[in-house]
Formats: C-alpha cells, structure tokens, sequence
C-alpha cells in the first residue's frame, strides 16, 4: 500500500509569493494534519483536518490556510511568503482513535 | 513554558552504551504518549508507543509517569544504527504535539 505522498518534494519561491503544497493520506485514513519542522526543531503543528473539516489549529498566522477535498486529500497554502517561512512542510495521517501519525517525506521550501 | 520539553543533547555515546532520553509535557489532561525517530533529512517515524505501565520493545523501554508529567526512553546497548534524532509527542485530543527531539549519535 502507497504510504502518505506529497508534493513537490522540493520548491523555491521569492518572498511576498504564494505556495500550495499537497498531500494524498494512506488510504483509509481520514485525518490529514500539516506540520512544519525548521532545521534544529521538532515539527510544530499547523492544521489538522477529519472528514473535510478543520480539527485544529496551532499558532501559525492566517497566512497559513488549508483545505482536505472528499477524497481526504488536502493542501496546505501559505500567502506572502516570509524569510522564515522556509522549512520543510510533513503532511501525516492516521487514525485518530491511536494516536499514531504516519508522515510523509515531506515538502522543503526555501524561501528567498 | 513548552507544551513539550525534551533534553535539548546532543548525545554522543559508544557502541554498546546505554543511553536515557528524558522529557516533561505541560498539559495534564494529555491522554497518549509516544517515542519517534528522526533520520537525518527523513521524515519521522513512530519508534514506540508509551504506556504507563512501561513498556518494552528489545533493546528499548519506555516509561511514563503521569503524576511528574514525565516521559523517559532508554536504550540498551546501543547501535551505530540508533544514530537518529528521538522525538517525544504527547496526543491531547488527537493534536499529537512534538518536542524538539534529541540527537544521538553512536560511534564506534
């Protein structure tokens, strides 16, 4: 079975910019959440969606928005793009009831 | 104060060395706790599950102690293969929040 997949794997943008990135879940799995990692820092949460509907929200400004579609896809979009913005952005999903995340390889922007 | 606070390392131990990660969450009310590692410029990965009971998986344990908010993973007889960063996540109400992670290098 496909593990989680995203896209691109890498992609450079300019500040001011906007970028969406993409993740398709293991199939089955209806949770899909968003997490950046910068270098040095485990990953910090950004959004969590179940069932096409936002779950949760961690401190990130609304530049920062994200959407699942009925196929439990999802896209993470961020607006006018900062410096520090650059990371590198884990897709996961799971079930909820465990608690276990499966992560995929991840999508690094790099900022400029 | 962090929600997830882990021992900031590095950790560079010999093969064959046991090593202790400690780590404290915040939040009381934070109902499942886990143990993942991270490969350099690799996606994390669910190492094990934390119980409170502890747990055991070969070379590795896990403790839990709700009272103290407190999570601990040792590692026996470490690999050059355990090289990695080791995340501690803490799942309140299935928002899975990471400290940030602990590297360990093992050498020969």
């Amino acid at each position: 079975d496909a593990g989680v997949t995203q896209s691109p794997t890498h992609l450079i943008k300019t500040r001011g910019q906007q970028v969406t990135l993409r993740c398709s879940p293991i199939s089955g799995h209806k949770s899909v959440s968003w997490y950046q990692q910068v270098l040095g820092q485990g990953p910090q949460f950004i959004f969590q969606y179940y069932e096409k509907e936002e779950r949760g929200r961690g401190n990130f400004p609304d530049r920062f928005s994200a959407r699942q579609f009925p196929n439990y896809s999802s896209e993470l979009n961020v607006n006018a793009l900062l410096l520090g913005d650059s990371a590198l952005y884990l897709c996961a999903s799971g079930q909820p009831n465990t608690g276990e995340l499966f992560f995929g390889e991840g999508s690094r922007l790099t900022v400029l | 104060r962090k929600e997830v606070e882990q021992d900031p390392g590095p950790f560079n131990v010999p093969e064959g060395a046991t090593v202790a990660f400690n780590c404290t969450y915040s939040n009381s009310a934070s109902q499942s706790f886990f143990w993942y590692r991270q490969d350099c410029r690799k996606e994390p990965k669910l190492l094990m599950s934390v119980y409170s009971s502890g747990n055991e998986d070969g070379r590795f344990t896990a403790q839990l102690n709700r009272a103290s908010q407190y999570i601990s993973l040792l590692i026996r007889d470490s690999k050059l293969s355990d090289s990695a960063t080791y995340l501690c996540v803490v799942n309140l109400l299935d928002d899975m929040r990471f400290g940030a992670g602990t590297r360990l290098t093992v050498k020969p």
